[in-house]
């Protein structure tokens, strides 16, 4: 399977404990990018890597939230101290960084829930 | 700033059926995407359909097709000979144009039932 790929696919936590998750993107994609889905709404946007380079926050992304993708290649975000308000999915997506298409290819998520 | 707004929280159709999804979006910029997502239960999302802005024809995808209509801001989504495979959440989406494509926005998604 030459999809994107997440892991942890599912997590459960007690509140102020710290995760992380990772994402393995397509491989030739330079772009990544970080979402997250509560149950019931669309993606929101968190932040997005140009290979090694984190070029945008949302400010959804609190201080307790980091992403990095050291090597341009898989990616991974930490949320520390959780909070039961950070249970959601949190999508990765990945692309060619072709703006003519604007395509993203996504990952099947990892769902958090934080007790 | 961009916001996309589905106004069908849930629709459902009967197999071999037509369903058109409703979309509208709120911007100032001209050269943008607009984009059909669809996301089965527990599954990735999967592009549909994707419109360029400045293209007037409207984008077709075998049986998928848009009403890109750009200066009401409104992007409908027609499935023709609905399948019970088409079930799953739509999202509608918006990106600007740009080198540095970013921030893609969704709507809230609209639960399609497609039923035997």
């Amino acid at each position: 399977d030459t999809g994107v790929s997440q892991n942890p696919r599912h997590k459960i936590t007690k509140r102020g404990q710290n995760v992380t998750f990772r994402c393995d993107p397509i491989s030739e994609h330079n772009r990544l990018y970080w979402y997250r889905q509560t149950l019931g709404q669309g993606p929101e946007f968190l932040t997005y890597f140009q290979n090694e380079a984190q070029l945008e926050k949302s400010r959804l992304l609190s201080d307790r939230f980091s992403a990095e993708r050291p090597k341009g290649s898989f990616s991974t975000l930490e949320i520390q101290r959780t909070e039961q308000g950070d249970s959601a999915m949190y999508l990765c997506a990945s692309s060619l960084g072709d703006y003519n298409t604007g395509e993203l290819f996504f990952g099947e998520g990892s769902r958090l829930t934080v007790l | 700033a961009q916001t996309v707004t589905q106004s069908q929280p849930e629709m459902s159709v009967q197999e071999a059926e037509t369903v058109t999804l409703s979309c509208t979006y709120d911007t100032s910029e001209n050269n943008y995407y607009l984009f059909w997502y669809k996301q089965p239960p527990s599954r990735q999302m999967i592009l549909v359909i994707r419109q360029e802005a400045y293209k007037q024809q409207n984008a077709t995808e075998n049986r998928f097709s848009v009403n890109f209509q750009k200066a009401a801001k409104s992007f409908s989504l027609k499935i023709s000979d609905s399948q019970l495979g088409d079930t799953a959440m739509y999202f509608c989406a918006f990106m600007k144009h740009a080198e540095n494509n970013n921030d893609m926005r969704f709507g809230a998604g609209t639960r399609l039932t497609v039923k035997p």
